[in-house]
Parts: structure tokens; C-alpha cells; sequence
């Protein structure tokens, strides 16, 4: 079956320090990577999506600069949290797709910024 | 713009009694799923039905598309069913947007 993975699954870092988190898909062919985030008390909100040949696309009020975001292949993706804030903190989700059918979920990653 | 809407927003029962959670979205989706997010936070998806019923185990989930309607029917809960149900559903473009949840408490 169609498994998306995500590590790590809990992290603390410090303010002003940065965090890199990845998610792995097995099982099938990962054209297409979003990555989302759930502030406290928030629903998830997409930060940017990344699909094969195709630049990846932020959404409004988050930058590459902030979150760079690596596609390198089709079963793999990872975010890196630049200068880490309290405001940063949350879970972060990475969904995977195939061809725009049904995209896959990890479990998150918990970003927790001291 | 495109909305998913959940209600009830929090939802509290005794253990055995019946659930039914309620999602609305504005455009027909190709895919809307449902999610249990745990206290702890993460994140497990229960079923995709873009349209009619399915079932697993106790859950039951009812989609009419061209009401843009979806439900989630949880049966004999137990308290181990506490926490977040999330609707998700697809907007063609690779992307998924989520409602803001129904919280479960379910008391023992």
C-alpha cells in the first residue's frame, strides 16, 4: 500500500536556530509533495506545494527563504525551517500524490521553538 | 473560496452512544477524506470517499457530491475515540484543504 513517512516526529530547537524535517514515500510515485502546517489552535494551512517539473509554489505568507523545500526524487521531500520562532511552532504535514489522485499523509513532524 | 466546513465544532457523549460529524465544502471535490488527529497530535487517516458510503470497522462515511455534503458516522464510541476528526478534500491542483475539525470527547 501507500505509506508516506515523516521524520522527525517531535522536535525542539531553539529560537533563531533552524530545523530540517523529511517525509518519505513508499509505495508509490511522489510527483507531487505539499507540505502543511498546523499552528495551536489552527486548522492546516498549506505552505507549499512541489510537483515534478514544475517550480515549487508557496502560498501567501511563506517564502522559500523561510522554508526551503527539496523534491530531489519521487519518493522523497524535505522542509527546512530557516531562523526558527515561536510563531514557527506546530505540526508540520507532508502530503504526497501521484498524478493528482489521492494524496497520502504523514503523521507530522511537532516543531516545538524554545 | 474554497471552504470546508465541520460541525459540531466539539462534540461531547458518554461511551456507547452514537457520533455523526458533518462536513460541507463549496466545490465538488474529486477526493475528501477523513482524518483522526490525536491529543498528541498526529495525524491518521480514516477513510476517502468521494462519494456514497463506506464503512471500517465502526466508521461509516456518507458522501452526497452534488450536495457537497460528507458525513462520518461513528458507531458505540469509546473513549479511546477522543480527539480531532478532520475533512480534508482535493481542489484539482494537487493541494488539499482541511476543515477546522470536530473535537470528540468521550467520557467513560
Amino acid at each position: 500500500g501507500a505509506l508516506v513517512y515523516q521524520y522527525p516526529r517531535r522536535t525542539i530547537c531553539k529560537s533563531g536556530t533552524s530545523m530540517r524535517m523529511e517525509c518519505q514515500a513508499v509505495g508509490f510515485q511522489a510527483t507531487s509533495v505539499a507540505w502543511y502546517r498546523q499552528s495551536p489552535q489552527k486548522t492546516f494551512e498549506l505552505i507549499a506545494l512541489s510537483t515534478v517539473n514544475s517550480a515549487i509554489k508557496y502560498e501567501q505568507n511563506f517564502t522559500q527563504e523561510k522554508f526551503p523545500i527539496s523534491h530531489p526524487n519521487l519518493s522523497f521531500s524535505s522542509m527546512t525551517v530557516l531562523n526558527a520562532y515561536l510563531e514557527d511552532r506546530g505540526l508540520y504535514l507532508c502530503g504526497a500524490g501521484q498524478g493528482g489522485d489521492t494524496q497520502y499523509f504523514g503523521p507530522g513532524t511537532r516543531l516545538l521553538v524554545l | 473560496g474554497q471552504q470546508v466546513q465541520q460541525s459540531p465544532a466539539s462534540l461531547v457523549l458518554q461511551e456507547g452512544e452514537n457520533a455523526e460529524l458533518q462536513c460541507n465544502f463549496s466545490s465538488t471535490a474529486t477526493q475528501l477524506q477523513w482524518f483522526y488527529q490525536s491529543p498528541g497530535g498526529s495525524l491518521v487517516s480514516l477513510l476517502s470517499n468521494p462519494s456514497g458510503t463506506k464503512h471500517t470497522g465502526r466508521l461509516t462515511s456518507t458522501t452526497v457530491t452534488k450536495e457537497r455534503r460528507s458525513s462520518l458516522h461513528i458507531s458505540s464510541s469509546q473513549t479511546t475515540d477522543s480527539g480531532t476528526y478532520l475533512c480534508a478534500r482535493d481542489t484539482n491542483a494537487y493541494k488539499v484543504i482541511f476543515g477546522k475539525g470536530t473535537h470528540l470527547h468521550v467520557l467513560p
